[in-house]
Parts: C-alpha cells; structure tokens; sequence
C-alpha cells in the first residue's frame, strides 16, 4: 500500500467545464476527508465520509460541488460550471476509526492541483 | 467560532537556535491540539498530538488552556526541519474533522 492516492494530480480547465477528481484511501481506513488549500492558507476542511455515508459538509461546499464514496472504498469530487475562484489544491485524507476511537491521524494525499483559466 | 491562529507565516533561524513556532485556538470546548508538518515535494504528515505528550524528532508542545496556546518548540534546530507547519485543532472528540491554522513556514540556515 502506498498509502492515499489523489488523481489527477494537476488538472487545468476553462472557466464553466466539469472537473473531477477521485482520491483512493488507505485500504482499511473507514473514514475519509477532503479538503482545499489555496496559497498561503491552510487546509479548509470541506466534507468527510464514513463508509459511503457522507458525514458533515462545510458551507464552503457549494451546490457546484459533489463528492461521493459509492462503496465505502474510493471517493470522487466533482465541481461543475468550475469558476476561477475553484483554483487550488484539493487534497484527500484518510483514517481508521475503530469502536468510536480516532488516534486523529490523518493520512494525506498529495493533492489534485487544479487551474481555472 | 473554532479558529487556529499561527501569527507567523515565516521563521528563520540559524542552525542549533532555538525554534518556537507559535499557535493559539479558540474553541470553547476540550480541545485537541495537533502539529503537522509538510516538508518540500512531500505529503502533509502528522508531527505530533498534545495527548501523547511526546518529543517528536526533538519537537514538543505543551497544550497551555489558559492561554489557550499550543506552541512548538524545539531546543536545537537542524536544517532538516525546514519546512511548512501546521497547527490544527479537532472541534469535536474521534476528530470529525481538523481546523487547520495557516501555517509557518521554518527556515533553517546553517
């Protein structure tokens, strides 16, 4: 395993097209996050999963953005009608929870840097 | 409102000075602290947890709640530290999620 896996990692598209990122966990963790980091700033939490029940979503997450994790396994964001605003490091993380207890180790991916022109 | 506040985006040292790298909360909860760091062309990795209160690569913090600070230090920094670090808090107990501070960015000279 070598650990969380983020596709694409750069991504550069014109103003109002789809994008889609998927991001692959470390294989026995249950719960996985994604977040956003534009430059100078830190990660900005926007949704997390456990299993493939969607937890909690930030209000940073627009109607514009989707993300799925069908069968608890792999997950994928989608933005659409992407603005350059959208521009940043998108970046995936995942964890084990197990009988409720979390170390709070998050295992990060490299991230999917995506460009709107 | 849950908020980290790194007051510093850029710190310079000389090798074997000694490194403080500065983070406050506000959270009005129990609070857990952590410290992750990114070195150049790697991944964002977990350093340190206030609740282990371990030294990690010679790093420790202490969680100070009435200053409500969660500062990291280090007695003699090597140039190997150089990197970005990031202070985050969990708002709620199994870390449903991180609050991330906006980072320092420590540079070691030799």
């Amino acid at each position: 395993d070598t650990g969380v896996s983020q596709n694409p990692r750069h991504k550069i598209t014109k103003r109002g097209q789809n994008v889609t990122f998927r991001c692959d966990p470390i294989s026995e963790h249950n719960r996985l996050y994604w977040y956003r980091q534009t430059l100078g700033q830190g990660p900005e939490f926007l949704t997390y999963f456990q299993n493939e029940a969607q937890l909690e979503k930030s209000r940073l997450l627009s109607d514009r953005f989707s993300a799925e994790r069908p069968k608890g396994s792999f997950s994928t964001l989608e933005i659409q009608r992407t603005e350059q605003g959208d521009s940043a490091m998108y970046l995936c993380a995942s964890t084990s929870i197990l009988d409720g207890v979390n170390t709070g180790e998050l295992f990060f991916g490299e991230g999917s840097r995506l460009t709107v022109l | 409102a849950q908020r980290v506040t790194q007051p510093e985006k850029l710190l310079s040292v000389f090798k074997g000075a000694p490194v403080e790298l500065k983070c406050n909360y506000s959270y009005s909860g129990s609070p857990e602290l952590f410290w992750y760091v990114q070195y150049s062309r790697q991944r964002l990795q977990l350093l340190l947890r206030h609740i282990s209160r371990e030294s990690i690569k010679g790093f420790t913090a202490d969680l100070n709640k009435g200053e409500t600070s969660f500062h990291l230090k280090k007695p003699f920094a090597q140039e190997e530290d150089s990197a970005m670090y990031y202070c985050a808090l969990s708002v709620r107990q199994n870390t449903d999620k991180l609050i991330f501070g906006t980072g320092t960015r420590l540079q070691v000279f030799p």
